[in-house]
């Protein structure tokens, strides 16, 4: 168990629905960083959030969003979902208080999300 | 940009020997890190093993050793005395120290199946 927990485990919706995902960071840790995996493009880079503040970008829609609150959880907005949407959502950990930015990522279970 | 490169899709060894999964990398920065994360057929991400680039060891971890030679750029990790649990997808990771307020951003390569028979 890494410590990071994310809800929900599985996910079904149809095209153009909005959905949640939540993430929890393991107790301590600042950063969250958000990745998608899909069959085409693997794992991939969303976005990540250290102590409340967006701090980078990677591949994410303009249809995706995400926040980190005060109590470090954060969530991950996808809207108007399409098919191409479907994936393994993962949120990762790391850089806990007094620690470092090199820190180990530690991954929750994941969103497995299915759009019909 | 940061690159990794796994050039085996899939890989088989016999329980109890030993196999190496490659991984190439490509960067420009002189400080990096390097992962390898295994994934089972349940989904999750499980850390194994981290060589920073200034490490003079090879890092190990209990059956996990990472392979470090910079020079050729590879991190090839070492499973020894392999098990049926070891049956599952590897992904080789660098952290990409984005030019942009310090991200640690991973990334990936494609990842390796590794099927254990018995």
């Amino acid at each position: 168990d890494s410590g990071v927990t994310q809800t929900p485990k599985h996910l079904i919706t149809a095209t153009g629905q909005r959905v949640t995902l939540r993430c929890s960071p393991r107790s301590g840790d600042l950063s969250v960083y958000w990745y998608q995996q899909s069959l085409d493009q693997g794992l991939q880079f969303l976005i990540q959030y250290y102590n409340g503040e967006e701090r980078a970008k990677g591949n994410i829609l303009e249809r995706f969003s995400a926040q980190q609150f005060p109590d470090l959880h954060s969530e991950l907005n996808l809207s108007s979902l399409e098919l191409g949407d479907s994936a393994l959502y993962f949120c990762a950990s790391s850089f806990p208080i007094g620690g470092a930015s090199t820190d180990t990522q530690y991954f929750g279970p994941g969103t497995r999300l299915t759009v019909l | 940009a940061q690159k990794i490169t796994q050039t085996q899709p899939g890989m088989f060894v016999q329980e109890k020997e030993a196999v190496t999964l490659d991984c190439t990398y490509d960067t420009s920065d002189p400080s990096y890190g390097l992962f390898w994360y295994k994934q089972p057929s349940s989904g999750e991400m499980i850390f194994l093993i981290y060589q920073g680039s200034y490490d003079q060891q090879n890092a190990t971890e209990g059956r996990y050793s990472l392979n470090f030679q910079k020079a050729r750029k590879s991190a090839n990790l070492v499973i020894s005395a392999s098990q049926l649990g070891d049956s599952a997808m590897y992904f080789c990771a660098m952290r990409d120290r984005s030019t942009q307020g310090g991200s640690e951003k991973l990334v990936f390569g494609k990842g390796t199946k590794l099927t254990v028979n018995p």
